[in-house]
């Protein structure tokens, strides 16, 4: 079956630190990979996708790369802020059969500190 | 993308009632879910509903403790029924849009506490 692993949290870090949060993923045909994030007391928001290999999605300074050959689908910034507090999940859509369904990570908590 | 409201954001109830959850979109739509997020937990996909026909559930999920409703394109409600404070929970619903329906939007939550 499908599943997604994310490195565990929580991060801490500096503002203006560069982030990376681990995604890596398990899949029968070929899904499509997203970024949420959630901020505190509030629902899931898209921050990113990418559709096919080699892909790289990106929105508000993150980016990450759909990588086919390493089944990863990392999240990067070149420098946080303290606002980029909340918690990310990374997740993947495999259509086969016509479900359309999202499986989840476990999601990663970022902690910006001044 | 598309705008999501819920109803209500959040409920204290007693244990051994029922809650019934609104989803409402901004535009038509075919496909929407229904997720369930535990406490400090990631999201757990509840059941999938299908306007004109009953919902699908997913393991572990029957509707007899979560009735779904799917009257038209842009609506869709949740009951949690009898419930128990292991129903404490966020009830997130999405839809599906772009090619496809792959790629999912989410409603704000609705944060259900039960005592």
């Amino acid at each position: 079956g499908n599943s997604v692993t994310q490195m565990e949290g929580p991060v801490t870090l500096s503002e203006e630190a560069f982030l990376t949060i681990n995604c890596t993923y398990t899949a029968t045909g070929y899904p499509s990979l997203f970024w949420y994030v959630q901020y505190p007391g509030e629902g899931l928001q898209l921050l990113l996708k990418a559709t096919k290999a080699d892909d790289k999605g990106s929105n508000k300074g993150f980016e990450a790369t759909y990588r086919k050959e390493t089944t990863s689908f990392h999240l990067e910034k070149g420098s946080v802020q303290v606002s980029d507090s909340a918690v990310y999940f990374c997740a993947l859509s495999d259509d086969t059969g016509g479900g359309n369904k999202l499986t989840f990570g476990t999601g990663t908590q970022l902690k910006v500190e001044l | 993308s598309a705008v999501i409201s819920q109803k209500p954001s959040r409920d204290i109830c007693q244990r051994g009632t029922s809650l019934t959850i609104q989803c409402q979109v901004d535009s038509q739509v075919t496909m929407m879910f229904w997720y369930r997020q535990q406490p400090g937990q990631s999201l757990t996909l509840i059941a999938t509903a299908n306007q004109g026909s009953e919902a699908t559930y997913e393991s572990g999920f029957v509707i007899d403790k979560f009735p779904i409703s799917r009257p038209n394109l842009t609506f869709s409600t949740l009951t949690v029924s009898n419930m128990s404070p292991e129903d404490s929970s966020i009830y997130l619903c999405s839809v599906g849009v772009s090619a496809g329906g792959k790629t999912q939007y989410f409603g704000p939550g609705t944060r259900l506490l039960v005592l």
